[in-house]
């Protein structure tokens, strides 16, 4: 079946540096791919997508490019600010399925 | 437009009560789900509403039920709560189609505990 292999966490970096979570994964056809962030005591927010391959989703500094040939989607961002430390997970879906989510990478930032 | 809203936010319970947690989604959404969430385990899938008047099981439905109300309100019932379901519960919805991409809306969670 479908599965999201993640970076394992937790990932702790210093303000300013630049910022890898790894995420590959195991999808029959082609799937979409999203990263959600989940801030302390909240719920999940989508934080970008990609629909095909070669997609770069990006938002609030963050990036992320659809590689097909290497099943990745990996999550950059050049420079974390303390307000980024949230756990990240990555998930994909197919039409008419379910979100399959990754474990989720833990990350600190610290000033 | 208040998107996906749980109730309660939090609630303590002893060994064998019941309770039904609350959920509900203004976004005119065809498919509801419910989640649990515990330290370092992501979050695993207890049961779905593709639709109106459809369920289905997740990956760890037991000790759980479920009913779609309608297609605003999805509600988590536990019959005999227990230990182990000590844990944060998480509705979201998605819409259905194409144009949708099954990205799905998260509510703020359920801070469950079980004594």
């Amino acid at each position: 079946g479908d599965s999201v292999t993640q970076m394992e966490g937790p990932v702790t970096l210093s303000e300013e540096a630049f910022l890898t979570i790894n995420c590959t994964y195991t999808a029959t056809g082609y799937p979409s791919l999203f990263w959600y962030v989940q801030y302390p005591g909240e719920g999940l927010q989508l934080l970008l997508k990609a629909t095909k391959a070669d997609d770069k989703g990006s938002n609030k500094g963050f990036e992320a490019t659809y590689r097909k040939e290497t099943t990745s989607f990996h999550l950059e961002k050049g420079s974390v600010q303390v307000s980024d430390s949230a756990v990240y997970f990555c998930a994909l879906t197919r039409p008419a399925q379910k979100l399959v989510f990754g474990q989720g990478t833990r990350l600190t930032i610290n000033p | 437009n208040a998107g996906v809203t749980q109730t309660p936010k939090f609630q303590v319970l002893k060994t064998g009560q019941s309770m039904t947690l609350q959920c509900a989604q203004d976004m005119n959404h065809n498919s509801m789900y419910w989640y649990r969430q515990d330290p370092g385990m992501g979050l695993r899938l207890i049961y779905y509403s593709a639709s109106e008047g459809t369920t289905d099981k997740g990956e760890v439905p037991n000790g759980y039920n479920v009913s779609r109300l309608n297609k605003r309100e999805f509600s988590l019932r536990l019959e005999s709560a227990a230990p182990s379901q000590t844990s944060v519960y998480f509705c979201a919805s998605s819409g259905s189609g194409q144009s949708s991409y099954n990205e799905q809306f998260f509510g703020p969670g359920t801070r469950l505990t079980v004594l």
